[in-house]
């Protein structure tokens, strides 16, 4: 199947500081990736949709200008958490989708912690 | 909202057969049903998906009923690996805006025991 790796697998950082979350397809070209936020015992939420060279959508609720979005290659997304609260603190994960097969393929996911 | 219900847990002996309902009564006609397992702290895995007919792969098996109203996902020989978060999503599989988006429920926790 597809990989998609994400980078860094897990981060701390200070309340205030900006953290930025790679997303890579490493065996197929992505046109659209998606990210996802998952807190703890709850189910994947749907943040943000990109797709290569345009701006992504966002969910309704999730702050376009505090998750940054940017997917500028097929292979690359990138996901920029602004200015981070302890309540930011989550497991972000992206996917990956092959529009041909419908199929999204997920990365291992980050976990942020904000102290 | 998910489109989907399933039972929150579900128990299963190792080597047995893990059976995971789902139902999805409002399911529409060009809506596939996609099923993904997530183990504990790590991004969800794609299982498997089908339309109307029967599905089988090297992972599992799913079951679909003629009236598409709700589905099955087996394991055949379920493994001590296979202790996941179970997902049943409907989609529509030509993905093309927001009709693609898999949304997720809150899915069936399996635990497989020695």
């Amino acid at each position: 199947g597809a990989v998609v790796s994400q980078h860094p697998s897990w981060v701390i950082c200070k309340s205030g500081t900006s953290v930025k979350i790679e997303c890579r397809s490493l065996d197929f070209q992505a046109t659209t990736m998606f990210w996802y936020r998952q807190f703890p015992k709850q189910s994947l939420m749907l943040m943000a949709t990109s797709n290569e060279g345009s701006k992504a959508t966002y969910e309704q609720g999730v702050e376009k200008d505090k998750f940054l979005i940017n997917h500028a290659s097929l292979t690359l997304s990138t996901l920029t958490v602004t200015s981070a609260h302890p309540e930011d603190s989550s497991f972000y994960i992206c996917s990956a989708s092959l529009d041909a097969r419908g199929e999204q393929f997920f990365g291992p996911g980050t976990r942020l912690t904000v102290l | 909202d998910a489109k989907t219900t399933q039972p929150p847990s579900m128990d299963c002996a190792e080597g047995r057969a893990a059976n995971l309902p789902c139902n999805h009564s409002t399911i529409s006609g060009n809506e596939y049903v996609y099923w993904y397992r997530q183990i504990h702290s790590q991004g969800p895995q794609y299982i498997i998906h089908g339309l109307k007919n029967n599905e089988t792969n090297e992972m599992a098996s799913l079951i679909i009923t003629e009236d598409r109203k709700s589905s099955t996902l087996i394991l055949p020989h379920a493994t001590l690996r296979d202790t996941a978060v179970y997902y049943c999503i409907v989609r529509v599989a030509n993905y093309g805006g927001s009709q693609g988006n898999l949304i997720f429920g809150k899915g069936t926790k399996l635990s497989v025991k020695p």
